[in-house]
């Protein structure tokens, strides 16, 4: 069955600039979980969406973002970007959420210049 | 606040070597615990996690891990490293029972000599 897809895989956008990426998870799975990736910081957890609802956040600040729709399918939103959101964007989706087991899309590259 | 620890950046072994990479926790309980591995251009696969129970845990891959409270460390061990082996390794951790909010450490970088 397909993975979970991300789109796009790379994106420059200017300051200021707001963006959204997109994640499609593999068919079945409720949940989908959000994480940046950066040189800097590392990896970091964003949020988790489970049937439409984001059940957990981690500490970003409020320009970060999410959605998910009713076909699971999630969405990210970036507002007023500053060069630090430069990453790799990382979405992972699982059928119940939390700690089972999930799957990692590929990443969307953001560089925001 | 939980913390993760990898003290190990990059490490490098050859090829049938066997391999230990470290990871050291600070929580107020017994987090779970969790090893990644990432791929180059790729997104993570989880190797193994512990919750409780036996504490040397076995994993996908080849791989294991052992937990011990006394040293909050979740070390990660292979016998015989294969060149595929060669990636970047992320130990985690999390609130147990509860939300799932996990922690990250910075990753060691896996090289592997033939």
């Amino acid at each position: 069955k397909a993975g979970v897809t991300q789109t796009p895989r790379y994106l420059i956008k200017t300051r200021g600039q707001q963006v959204t990426l997109s994640c499609s998870p593999i068919s079945g799975h409720r949940s989908v979980s959000w994480y940046q990736q950066t040189p800097g910081q590392g990896l970091q957890f964003l949020f988790e969406y489970f049937s439409e609802t984001q059940r957990n956040k981690g500490n970003f600040p409020g320009r970060f973002s999410g959605r998910q729709f009713s076909n699971s399918r999630s969405e990210m939103n970036v507002s007023t970007l500053e060069l630090g959101d430069s990453a790799l964007y990382l979405c992972a989706s699982s059928l119940e959420g939390g700690y089972t087991e999930a799957f990692f899309g590929q990443g969307t590259r953001l560089t925001v210049v | 606040a939980q913390s993760v620890t990898q003290p190990d950046i990059h490490i490098t072994v050859s090829e049938g070597a066997s391999l230990e990479l470290r990871c050291n926790y600070s929580y107020g309980a017994t987090p779970y615990l969790f090893w990644y591995v990432q791929s180059p251009g790729q997104g993570l696969q989880l190797l193994l996690k512990y919750f409780s129970g036996d504490t040397l845990v076995q994993g996908i891959k080849g791989f294991e891990a052992e937990f011990k409270r006394s040293q909050s460390s979740f070390n990660l061990r292979k016998p015989s490293v294969h060149w595929s082996d060669a990636a970047e390794y992320f130990c985690a951790v999390g609130p147990p029972g509860g939300s799932y909010i996990p922690t990250f450490g910075r990753g060691t970088s896996l090289i592997v000599h033939p």
